[in-house]
């Protein structure tokens, strides 16, 4: 099992870019999850997919983030334009369902630097 | 408001010695509470979940324990290796809304 699949793994870009961040989950699991850890603010939820339909986004901060699950086997985390407050570390998961008690597999994460 | 503190913030130790990391939250209607660990540079790895119901729960040299009456939660790490060097964070899931907050962490450094 070759577990969730981020891409790329760094990403350095310059403010105003657009920026997009991929996410494999792992084969079956029906539920997809978008992170962002930072040393102020720890880990924070963006937000997930259930079935490949989002849930709750609560957590995206602004409008310039968006993302989307077009099937069970990809997702795209977008941010258009970036700017320097958004460099952190972004994480995915996945889960087999979208039960509170099932265990969320995270990804390696991707290291964003909004320069 | 749903929160999750952790203390200590950072915790350094010798090998071979027992500590014990706390959690205490406000989460409310509480459906589990879970403890990762996250060595640098990767993500959360799951390393024990609790259900109201379950008072305490096992993971090789790492034990958890649960009071949901007065909402608090430990983990306790017995004779400490180099590789428990490591973030663990304190996450707590409410039910209904399937909000879940996260804590801040705890920065475990184990010494040689």
């Amino acid at each position: 099992d070759a577990g969730v699949i981020q891409s790329p793994r760094h990403e350095v870009t310059e403010m105003g870019q657009e920026v997009t961040l991929r996410c494999k989950p792992i084969s079956g699991h029906n539920s997809l999850f978008w992170y962002r850890q930072t040393m102020m603010r720890g880990l924070e939820l963006l937000i997930y997919f259930n079935n490949n339909v989002p849930i709750d986004d609560s957590g995206m901060p602004e409008d310039r983030f968006s993302a989307k699950m077009p099937n069970a086997s990809f997702s795209t985390l977008k941010i258009q334009p970036s700017e320097p407050r958004d460099s952190a570390v972004y994480f995915c998961a996945s889960t087999a369902s979208s039960g509170a008690y099932n265990e969320q597999f995270f990804g390696p994460g991707t290291r964003l630097t909004v320069l | 408001k749903n929160q999750v503190e952790q203390s200590p913030q950072s915790l350094i130790i010798l090998e071979g010695k027992n500590c014990t990391l706390q959690c205490n939250y406000t989460v409310s209607p509480f459906s589990n509470l879970r403890w990762y660990k996250q060595d640098t540079g990767r993500g959360p790895v799951s390393l024990t979940i609790m259900t109201f119901s379950e008072n305490t729960k096992s993971n090789g040299r790492y034990t958890a324990t649960l009071d949901a009456d007065t909402k608090q939660s430990s983990l306790h790490i017995t004779a400490s290796q180099l590789s428990d060097s490591a973030s663990y964070i304190c996450v707590v899931t409410n039910t209904g809304g399937f909000k879940t907050i996260f804590g801040a962490g705890t920065r475990l450094f184990v010494k040689a």
